[in-house]
C-alpha cells in the first residue's frame, strides 16, 4: 500500500453542478477524515469516520455537503449545487487509532476543485 | 475551543541559516497534543512531529528541533543548517480530548535560498 490516493486530483467544474471526490485510505486504518485547504490558509476540518460511522461534522459542512464511507473503507465527499466559494483542496487523512490524540495523519494529495 | 497561532507567513532565509517557525496555541483542555506538519509543493502534508502537553523535553531530530513551553503556550520549530529542500509551507496543529481532529494553524511558508 502506498499511502492515501484522492480521485481526481484536479476537478473543474461549472456553478450549479455537483461533484463527488473519492478518498482511498491506508487499508488498515479505521479513522477516515475530509479537510479543505484555501490558498494560504491551513487545513479545515470537514469531518471524520471511525470504521463507517461518521462521528463528528464541522460546522464548515453545508447542506450541500455530504460524505460517505459506506463499508468503512473508502470515503465519498459529495458537492452538490457547487458555488464559486468551494473552490479549494480538499484533502483525505486516515489514521489507525490508538487513544486520544495518538495516530499521526496520513494525507492524500488532494483534490483541487475549481468552481467557474 | 482550540485554536493555533502563527504569526509568521513567509520567511525567507540563505542555505545554512538556522531559523526558527514560531507557533502559539489555545485551549482549555489540560491534555492535548501538538503536531507539525511539512507541505512541500507537491503538496502532501507529511507528518514531522507529535508531543503530548505531560512531556515538555524538547527534541532534537537531525537538524530538526522543538522547544515546547507551556508557560507560553508555545511549540516553537527550528530548523539547523537550513537547506533547500527546506523549502516548504510548515503546519503547527492541536488536538484536546475534547476533539478528534486537529485544528491547524495557517502555515508559515519558509523559503531557503541557495
Amino acid at each position: 500500500d502506498t499511502g492515501v490516493s484522492q480521485d481526481p486530483r484536479h476537478k473543474i467544474t461549472k456553478r450549479g453542478q455537483n461533484v463527488t471526490f473519492r478518498c482511498d485510505p491506508i487499508s488498515e486504518h479505521n479513522r477516515l477524515y475530509w479537510y479543505r485547504q484555501t490558498l494560504g490558509q491551513g487545513p479545515e476540518f470537514l469531518t471524520y469516520f471511525q470504521n463507517e460511522a461518521q462521528l463528528e461534522k464541522s460546522r464548515l459542512l453545508s447542506d450541500r455537503f455530504s460524505a460517505e464511507r459506506p463499508k468503512g473503507s473508502f470515503s465519498t465527499l459529495e458537492i452538490q449545487r457547487t458555488e464559486q466559494g468551494d473552490s479549494a483542496m480538499y484533502l483525505c487523512a486516515s489514521s489507525q487509532y490508538g487513544g486520544p490524540g495518538t495516530g499521526e495523519l496520513f494525507f492524500g494529495e488532494g483534490s483541487r476543485l475549481t468552481v467557474l | 475551543a482550540q485554536k493555533v497561532t502563527q504569526a509568521q507567513t513567509e520567511i525567507s532565509v540563505v542555505e545554512k541559516e538556522d531559523v526558527t517557525l514560531d507557533c502559539v496555541y489555545e485551549t482549555r483542555d489540560t491534555t492535548y497534543y501538538l503536531f507539525w506538519y511539512k507541505q512541500p509543493p507537491s503538496g502532501e502534508l507529511v507528518f514531522l512531529i507529535r508531543r503530548n502537553s505531560f512531556d515538555e523535553q524538547n527534541e532534537i531530530s537531525g537538524r530538526y528541533s522543538w522547544n515546547f513551553q507551556k508557560s507560553t503556550s508555545s511549540f516553537n520549530f527550528t530548523i539547523t543548517a537550513s537547506q533547500v529542500v527546506d523549502s516548504a509551507v510548515y503546519f503547527c496543529a492541536l488536538v484536546d480530548t475534547g476533539r478528534r481532529a486537529l485544528t491547524f494553524g495557517s502555515g508559515t511558508r519558509l523559503q531557503v535560498q541557495p
